[in-house]
């Protein structure tokens, strides 16, 4: 079974300072983890991936997230937001082949990102 | 390099009713997924097509039903519809090979049934 908690249902920033969306994943098998951004009424873009490669895993617009096993999170951040950053944000786990769930996405309930001037 | 299309963007049918949404994957990807996003909600995973056949399936009844074509485009079926089918169905779509197994999604169908 795999399982995503996205620790934070809003969160918000002022322009240029960091970000932080919290993560946290449950899963019986080595996962591949994903981070997307979805701004309103357009689909999901994926922003960066963990596929057992290196645990800091740098993305788009600036993004960045650390896989850390032992603490079974995946936090997304950014040193400094920018008004257009403001979406909602997912965290998502799938399970490598051999896993039970192969090419099957779990995602978590999002994460609301407010930026303000 | 066209992305993943669907159509239609937007769709509003009645209760009980029978709906078809389609999806044309990226070129090159060869698996389509199907989500359910319901307002405030992350996506639900409905179903995965590969080689026309389904491959997996979510926590979702028979009334929901896919199809996948030679073409590695997809069709997803909803019959009887509910009040509570109301939402954004995305197809997502990825390469079988590669490992990476990320999914590219399109802009979603919104479906508002009546």
């Amino acid at each position: 079974a795999q399982s995503v908690t996205q620790l934070d249902s809003h969160v918000s920033v002022s322009e240029g300072t960091p970000v932080l969306l919290r993560c946290n994943y449950s899963s019986s098998y080595s996962p591949s983890l994903f981070w997307y951004v979805q701004h309103p009424n357009k689909g999901l873009q994926l922003l960066l991936k963990y596929t057992s490669a290196a645990t800091l895993v740098k993305g788009i617009n600036g993004f960045e997230a650390e896989f850390k096993k032992s603490e079974t999170s995946f936090h997304l951040t950014k040193p400094s937001a920018h008004m257009s950053d403001a979406a909602e944000y997912f965290c998502v786990v799938s399970l490598l082949p051999g896993g039970t769930s192969y090419g099957k996405l779990t995602f978590g309930q999002g994460t609301i990102l407010t930026v303000h001037p | 390099d066209a992305g993943v299309t669907q159509s239609p963007t937007h769709l509003i049918k009645t209760r009980g009713q029978q709906v078809t949404l389609r999806c044309s994957p990226k070129s090159g990807h060869d698996t389509v997924s199907w989500y359910q996003q319901a307002l405030g909600q992350g996506p639900q995973f409905i179903f995965q097509y590969y080689e026309e056949e389904e491959r997996q399936r979510g926590n979702f009844p028979d009334r929901f039903s896919g199809h996948q074509f030679p073409n590695y485009s997809s069709e997803l079926n909803v019959n009887a519809l509910l009040l509570g089918d109301s939402a954004l169905y995305l197809c997502a779509s990825s390469p079988i090979a590669g490992g990476s197994y990320e999914q590219y999604f399109g802009p979603g169908t919104r479906l508002t049934v009546t």
